[in-house]
Parts: structure tokens; C-alpha cells; sequence
């Protein structure tokens, strides 16, 4: 069966440091990528999605970038946070089925 | 671009039953999805419509008219562990395919 593996499950950092978020799929091939992030109360916003190694598209000019450096391996990363950066991030794939499986998600306060 | 719309808050009592109603709008529509989300966790997948109608998945059921870009989520025999947001998204080829969130609907069930 297929499940999806984010960590850290939660992560305080200063304004100004670098941040590394890794998610990764197990029992699928050529799985389509996505991070999410959402703030306290609200709905979830894409970031970025990738379809494939290297393929990456993004949603919202920011602050992060993502990378696949491998078929079932999705970060998400920052050079320099800032405080807007706090929030919720999840990761969910999909393929050819319609729903999304959704990682356990990082709470990210930056301080 | 996208938008959807749905209540923020719906607050019911145990046995009862909740209509959560989302509108959308957007070109090259195909399908409406349902996830629920307790706090703190991840949301999870809970139904997909491509065509007109009802589709039935236990306690829950899910309704779409595409004619009147509109789509609802039907919880019955309410029970505690319904408390949760429950976000309609939207599947469309002006996103690429991608899944657009709405903001959320927080149902409150009480005894």
C-alpha cells in the first residue's frame, strides 16, 4: 500500500535561518507532488507541484523554493525565513485517482 | 482563476443532520471534491463528483449540479467524531488540473 512520509512534525526557527522540509511516497511510481501551506483557520494553498524528477511549477511567488531530486522525494526549502513563513505545510500526491493523500504535515513557527 | 465559496461555521447536535453548501467558479470544470480535517491533522480525502447527483459513501453523502456550479456535502447521524473543517475543492483545467481549496467549514457537534 501506498503512504506518505513528512517530517519534521514540528520546527521553530529564527527569522533569517535556512528551513528543509522533506516529504517522501512509498509503494508508488511517478507519483504527481504538491505542498500546501495553511494558516490557522484557513483554507489550504497551493505552492508548488511536480509531476516528475526536476519538474517543478510554482503556484505563489515567495519567499520558498521546492526540488524532486528523486522519483518519490519532495522539499521544500528557504534560505532566509521570515515571520509570513509561519504555518502549516502539508504534502499530498497523487495519480490517476481523483483524491489526495495528504502527508501528516509541519508546523512551522518562525520566531 | 478560481473561487470557491462555503459557510465558515456550522454548529449541530448529535443525531443531526448538516448540509454544507459550496459554490464555485471557474472554467473547464471537472469534478468537485471533499476532504475533512480534524485539528491539528492532516485532511483527508472524502468524496469526488464529476457528474450531476448524489453520491452516497455511508453516513455521508456529496451533490453536484454542474449547471448551477454548485455542490454540497450532507453529514447525517451526526456523531462527535464529526467535529471537524470539511473543505470542498474544485478540479479544473484552468488549474492545470490541480485541486483549488475553498476556505473551509468548521462543523461544531454538541451533545
Amino acid at each position: 500500500s501506498q503512504t506518505i512520509h513528512q517530517w519534521p512534525a514540528t520546527l521553530v526557527q529564527p527569522v533569517g535561518s535556512p528551513l528543509s522540509l522533506e516529504c517522501t511516497v512509498e509503494g508508488t511510481s511517478n507519483p504527481n507532488l504538491y505542498w500546501y501551506r495553511q494558516a490557522a483557520g484557513r483554507g489550504l494553498q497551493l505552492l508548488f507541484y511536480s509531476v516528475g524528477i526536476g519538474q517543478i511549477s510554482s503556484e505563489v511567488p515567495q519567499n520558498l523554493s521546492a526540488s524532486r531530486p528523486q522519483d518519490r522525494q519532495f522539499i521544500l526549502s528557504s534560505k532566509k525565513l521570515l515571520l509570513s513563513d509561519s504555518g502549516f505545510y502539508l504534502c499530498a500526491w497523487n495519480q490517476a485517482t481523483y483524491g489526495y493523500t495528504f502527508g501528516s504535515g509541519t508546523r512551522l513557527t518562525v520566531v | 482563476g478560481q473561487s470557491l465559496e462555503q459557510p465558515s461555521e456550522v454548529t449541530a447536535v448529535e443525531g443531526a443532520i448538516v448540509q454544507i453548501n459550496c459554490t464555485y467558479q471557474t472554467s473547464g470544470f471537472y469534478g468537485l471534491s471533499w476532504y475533512q480535517q480534524h485539528d491539528g491533522g492532516a485532511p483527508t480525502f472524502l468524496s469526488y463528483n464529476a457528474l450531476d447527483g448524489l453520491e452516497e459513501t455511508g453516513r455521508f453523502s456529496s451533490f453536484l449540479s454542474r449547471s448551477d456550479s454548485y455542490g454540497y456535502l450532507l453529514l447525517q447521524e451526526l456523531q462527535m467524531k464529526d467535529s471537524a473543517s470539511y473543505f470542498c475543492a474544485v478540479r479544473a483545467k484552468a488549474a492545470g488540473n490541480k485541486l483549488t481549496f475553498g476556505g473551509g467549514t468548521r462543523v461544531l457537534v454538541k451533545p
